[in-house]
């Protein structure tokens, strides 16, 4: 059971585009929300995070929008890029050392 | 090395042999994870480590699999009499302390194919 629903499962953009990936979670308990990017035949790696109690993160074109009511919360990269062509994963804690992720968007930029 | 390293990058086996996954950590990381990566299934928790001993292993599918630290370092996941299902991509992580939580240094995987 995945306690983190990620959506779409894949998305093609053209290069200066939004790209927007969606999350949903259930467990109140959680207290951080962090986004990995993933290149083909590299390991995951930290790209953005976020706590429940900001309603909104920005790190150059990456963006968090976190609504804690409806226990959502989504990635935006604005003018989406060729060398942004990768697979995103959501996920989140209890604020301790086990992450849940979700089920990844391959993000495919088309220049 | 600078980062997280993994043994071998590519590990294909036969049915029901036994395969060993060597992580080589960050230096001075303590904490250590393991993780699964299935296609389509998101990353997988399987065990934690801190330091030596491993408060979690509540994501191990089966006692076929086990895992093991040393010297607060190197970790070695071992599937006994593998099976088609346990192929995926398996990922080591590693974080400081007093890491901010959810931030893991990962390698870049063992993919295991079991034929």
């Amino acid at each position: 059971q995945q306690q983190v629903k990620q959506s779409p499962q894949s998305l093609i953009v053209q290069k200066g585009g939004i790209s927007i990936i969606n999350c949903a979670y259930e467990n109140t308990a959680f207290d951080y929300f962090p986004w990995y990017q993933q290149f083909p035949g590299k390991g995951p790696a930290l790209l953005i995070a976020i706590r429940p109690d900001v309603s909104e993160k920005k790190e150059g074109r990456f963006t968090i929008s976190f609504n804690k009511s409806a226990k959502q919360f989504s990635l935006h990269i604005m003018d989406s890029q060729p060398g942004d062509s990768a697979t995103y994963f959501c996920a989140a804690t209890p604020d301790d050392y086990k992450l849940s992720f979700g089920a990844g968007t391959t993000v495919t930029v088309r220049a | 090395g600078a980062g997280v390293s993994q043994s071998p990058s590519n590990k294909v086996t036969e049915k029901g042999k036994d395969v060993e996954l060597r992580c080589d950590p960050i230096s001075g990381h303590t904490a250590l994870y393991w993780y699964r990566q299935s296609l389509g299934q998101g990353l997988e928790f399987l065990i934690y480590f801190q330091g030596n001993s491993a408060p979690d292993k509540s994501g191990l599918p089966s006692d076929r699999f086990s895992a093991e630290r040393t010297g607060g370092s190197v970790s070695t996941l071992t599937i006994q009499r593998t099976q088609q299902e346990d192929s995926a991509v398996y990922l080591c992580a590693s974080s400081p302390l007093r890491a901010v939580p959810g931030r893991l240094f990962f390698g870049q995987g063992t993919r295991l194919t079991v034929v």
